[in-house]
């Protein structure tokens, strides 16, 4: 059975830095691109990153390239984010999920983070 | 970026209603479309991916079609489990773009 365990959210200062962690079981997890998805309270779902089952590439929403950074260490089945410069509007939950044929098949239940002073 | 819109925004129904939502895209995406039904406070779930793709254990009211810039999802009898906000999404090319969502509702 595929699971996926986010943590690491909580309350976080605007301009804080924080890292989410994914973890994954139940499934070949170098093996599968990985996405990170996430949903301001009362909104809808944006995509945010993603990542190759190697690691070696990664993909961002551009409005967050050069403040979120996707990695993930197959030898421990975990997807990161780290993100830096947090800002009032990165309040959200962050959802991981593992990608099938390229669209996100399995979703963790995921981590919300609140930035706020 | 392609952008991604849906129709409506908001739709009331009745159980065993016929529902359609349209999602369409900025520019052609061939058949790279899923499409996803989220319950408050919950992970979405993937029902549909390749535009008409029904994912395993989904129900068969559940039906997509289209391709290129339309595509629609359809409930062909709306059950009370199904009032729920979906989403379409684009998978074509990075970034991957959401609609903005369908929440459907009781009448």
């Amino acid at each position: 059975e595929v699971q996926l365990l986010e943590s690491g959210g909580g309350l976080v200062q605007p301009g804080g830095s924080v890292r989410l962690s994914c973890a994954a079981s139940g499934f070949f997890f170098s093996g599968h691109v990985m996405n990170w998805v996430r949903q301001a309270p009362g909104k809808g779902l944006e995509w945010v990153a993603a990542i190759t089952g190697s690691g070696s590439i990664t993909y961002y929403a551009d409005s967050l390239k050069g403040r979120f950074t996707i990695s993930r260490d197959n030898s421990k089945n975990t997807l990161y984010l780290q993100m830096q410069s947090l800002r009032a509007e990165d309040t959200a939950v962050y959802y991981c999920a593992k990608v099938g044929a390229a669209y996100s098949d399995y979703w963790g239940q995921g981590t919300l983070v609140t930035v706020s002073s | 970026d392609i952008q991604m819109t849906q129709s409506p925004s908001t739709l009331s129904a009745s159980v065993g209603d016929r529902v359609t939502i349209t999602c369409r895209a900025s520019q052609s995406i061939g058949l790279w479309l899923a499409w996803y039904q989220q319950k408050p406070g919950k992970a979405p779930n993937l029902l549909i991916h390749t535009a008409s793709t029904l994912q395993s254990g989904v129900p068969s009211r559940f039906s997509g079609s289209g391709s290129g810039t339309e595509f629609t999802l359809t409930i062909s009898s709306l059950q009370p489990d199904d009032f729920a906000t979906y989403y379409c999404q684009r998978y074509n090319t990075y970034p991957f773009t959401f609609g903005p969502g369908t929440k459907v509702d009781i009448k």
